[in-house]
């Protein structure tokens, strides 16, 4: 089944510890995104990436992390989380290629940060 | 700046007809979106707009303007599971694939 996934799907940690956030794609995409959603803001983009090792800054990219090693795979990055990176995080993925370039959404991981 | 402009909660009944409606300022345009979002889920997609017109796709309906600025998407013999975020995106300039998110309509549908 082509899907984009994510893990963990919830996660409450403390203050100034590492952690990462998994995004794998098995659908040969070259691009994938991380966002985060929050009440109020809407969706707002962290960082995206066009293809392998080439990454960008989106919006909103303080306090985070990612890297492309690989096509699949986009993991997100916080090495020192802070309150106000509780959201919910989504990763998603589209081609290069195709009329719509739309994109793809994974399941979402909900972090709190404490 | 970029801006993109929809309605923040709707109700509606069950069966009925609803038309979401999308205002759009971008710096280049290169297609709009619409996503269907239920609460805790992930975005999925519903329907992609680069001409102007109306494009129909089962219940779903969108409709693009760009000399206006303006999109709509039109649901019809609503269910209950209709109930849920319609997310509206414009794809500005760049080949970036950067889209330009809307807040979101709340959508909720009645017996």
């Amino acid at each position: 089944e082509a899907q984009v996934t994510q893990n963990p799907r919830y996660l409450i940690t403390v203050t100034g510890k590492k952690l990462t956030v998994t995004c794998s794609q098995n659908m040969n995409h070259e691009y994938m995104s991380w966002y985060r959603q929050d009440p109020g803001l809407g969706l707002r983009q962290i960082y995206y990436s066009m293809n392998v090792e080439v990454t960008d800054k989106g919006d909103v990219p303080e306090g985070y992390k990612v890297s492309r090693k690989e096509k699949r795979n986009f993991p997100l990055i916080l090495e020192s989380p802070s309150p106000n990176q509780t959201s919910l995080y989504f990763c998603a993925s589209s081609p290069q290629r195709g009329a719509y370039n739309e994109q793809f959404f994974g399941p979402g991981t909900r972090l709190t940060v404490l | 700046g970029q801006n993109i402009d929809q309605p923040t909660e709707m109700t509606a009944t069950e069966g009925a007809i609803v038309q979401i409606n999308c205002t759009y300022q971008t710096s280049g345009f290169n297609g709009l979106f619409w996503y269907q979002q239920h609460a805790g889920e992930a975005p999925t997609f519903l329907s992609y707009n680069v001409l102007d017109g109306l494009e129909e796709k089962g219940r779903f309906s969108s409709f693009l303007s760009r000399s206006k600025g303006y999109s709509y998407l039109l649901l019809k013999e609503l269910q209950m599971k209709d109930s849920a975020s319609y997310l509206c995106a414009v794809k500005g300039a760049g080949n970036n694939r950067k889209l330009i998110w809307g807040l979101g309509t709340s959508l909720a549908v009645n017996p």
